[in-house]
């Protein structure tokens, strides 16, 4: 079993719409979430990070964490043609433990 | 710039030689890790340093790579008799401390074994 599991995609979404990504994991332990974003050929560059279950709110965007069921989400609202990346979703226990990445969703936000 | 830093951002070496990949820390960062990147796949964890510590290497290559964070100077990761298999891009992030979670990426390098 993977640790950390995403659907690969395509994600298409039309522009406009609400994108919403998602991410399962395997450790109880864990504590720390990451949403990070990949355009082709770059760098991740992070977008959000949650350590508690609820919603967190940054301008367009919405990370979900729910530690019972092991999952965390991220919504994209008013989805825009630049928005189209890979979405990393990344997981870290404790102290000096390492981050352990998904394989990521593409997104494509159709104009 | 006060950004992660690697270098060199393209390296193209011949099968056998060695590929040296610099990474230099965020200002206050003394916590480094690597990751490979082959096309099309999701970034897979090679190490997790500390200064003058290697604190987890689970995801090192047991023969031919090794990696270093010195006292003072970049973190390198070191490829011996490199192979086309090697080709990839490897990105260096760091972050403050261990309870500091966040990393935070540099550009990477594209390595290209011909």
């Amino acid at each position: 079993q993977k640790e950390v599991e995403q659907n690969s995609g395509p994600l298409s979404v039309p522009e406009g719409a609400i994108a919403s990504l998602n991410c399962t994991y395997s450790d109880r332990g864990s504590q720390s979430f990451f949403w990070y974003r990949q355009y082709s050929g770059k760098s991740p560059e992070l977008i959000m990070f949650i350590y508690s279950n609820g919603d967190k709110e940054d301008g367009r965007f919405t990370a979900q964490l729910n530690k019972a069921s092991q999952y965390v989400s991220l919504l994209i609202r008013d989805s825009q043609p630049s928005d189209s990346a890979t979405y990393l979703c990344a997981v870290k226990a404790g102290g000096y433990q390492k981050v352990t990445f998904g394989t990521g969703t593409k997104l494509q936000v159709i104009p | 710039n006060a950004g992660v830093m690697q270098n060199p951002r393209h390296l193209v070496r011949r099968r056998g030689q060695e590929a040296r990949l610099r990474c230099s820390p965020m200002k206050g960062h003394s916590h480094v890790y690597w990751y490979r990147q082959l096309p099309e796949e999701g970034l897979k964890f090679m190490v997790y340093l500390q200064k003058e510590n290697i604190i987890d290497e689970s995801g090192m290559p047991k023969e031919r790579f090794s990696a270093e964070f010195p006292k003072e100077g970049p973190s390198i990761l070191r490829i011996q008799q490199v192979v086309r298999g090697d080709s990839a891009a490897y990105f260096c992030a760091s972050s403050s401390l261990a309870g500091e979670e966040t990393q935070y990426f540099g550009p990477g390098t594209r390595l290209l074994v011909l």
